[in-house]
């Protein structure tokens, strides 16, 4: 079965370093993965996707993520923390059934931000 | 370009009531998929519609319930609420592969 783990409930950063929050997948197949951003009371932003294209993905404001097939992983970075950053991280992959899909979701990473 | 709309943002019920949410897509998006968000959790999936018809369905009881309309919008319907279905309910379109989600339905159960 097609699965999401992400490896920190947690993380902490100091703002102007470096992101870094972890995901590791489960599939038979090659995957379809996501990274969601959602900040408090609100809802699902999309980062960026990873759909069997290049294996850096870049996202919206300066994240990136790298599809490493052989570390079955899809890691999220970001060069430099912005205090705005602060929010919940969801790592997603998609499971096709009867040519429709539906995402799974990981158990999410809260990123907090020190100044 | 209006994105997901969903209704009403927050709601409080009773255990025991009956819940209808409802959910108006993106514009060109023609599937709508229901997940739950207990708190400090992933969000779960419940199920999707396509064509008016029920194509997928996660692991929620039957209490759980939905319709899709001829306009592609959407209603979550969940009978003989529980404490446990207090969660925020978001809905999201698609067409293809690209998801937009809605900003949720916030329901506390009490």
């Amino acid at each position: 079965a097609q699965s999401v783990t992400q490896l920190d409930s947690h993380v902490s950063v100091s703002e102007g370093t470096p992101v870094l929050l972890r995901c590791n997948y489960s599939s038979s197949y090659s995957p379809s993965l996501f990274w969601y951003v959602q900040h408090p009371n609100k809802g699902l932003q999309l980062l960026l996707k990873y759909t069997s294209a290049a294996t850096l993905v870049k996202g919206i404001n300066g994240f990136e993520a790298e599809f490493k097939k052989s570390e079955t992983s899809f890691h999220l970075t970001k060069p430099s923390a912005h205090m705005s950053d602060a929010a919940e991280y969801f790592c997603v992959v998609i499971v096709f059934s009867s040519n429709t899909g539906k995402l799974i979701f990981g158990q999410g990473t809260t990123l907090q931000v020190k100044p | 370009d209006a994105g997901v709309t969903q209704s009403p943002t927050h709601l409080i019920k009773t255990r025991g009531q009956q819940v209808t949410l409802r959910c108006s897509p993106k514009s060109g998006h023609d599937t709508v998929s229901w997940y739950q968000q207990a708190l400090g959790q992933g969000p779960q999936f419940i199920f999707q519609y396509y064509e008016e018809e029920e194509r997928q369905r996660g692991n929620f009881p039957d209490r759980f319930s939905g319709h899709q309309f001829p306009n592609y919008s959407s209603e979550l319907n969940v009978n003989a609420l529980l404490l446990g279905d207090s969660a925020l309910y978001l809905c999201a379109s698609s067409f293809g592969s690209g998801y937009t989600f809605g900003s949720g339905t916030r329901l506390t159960v009490v």
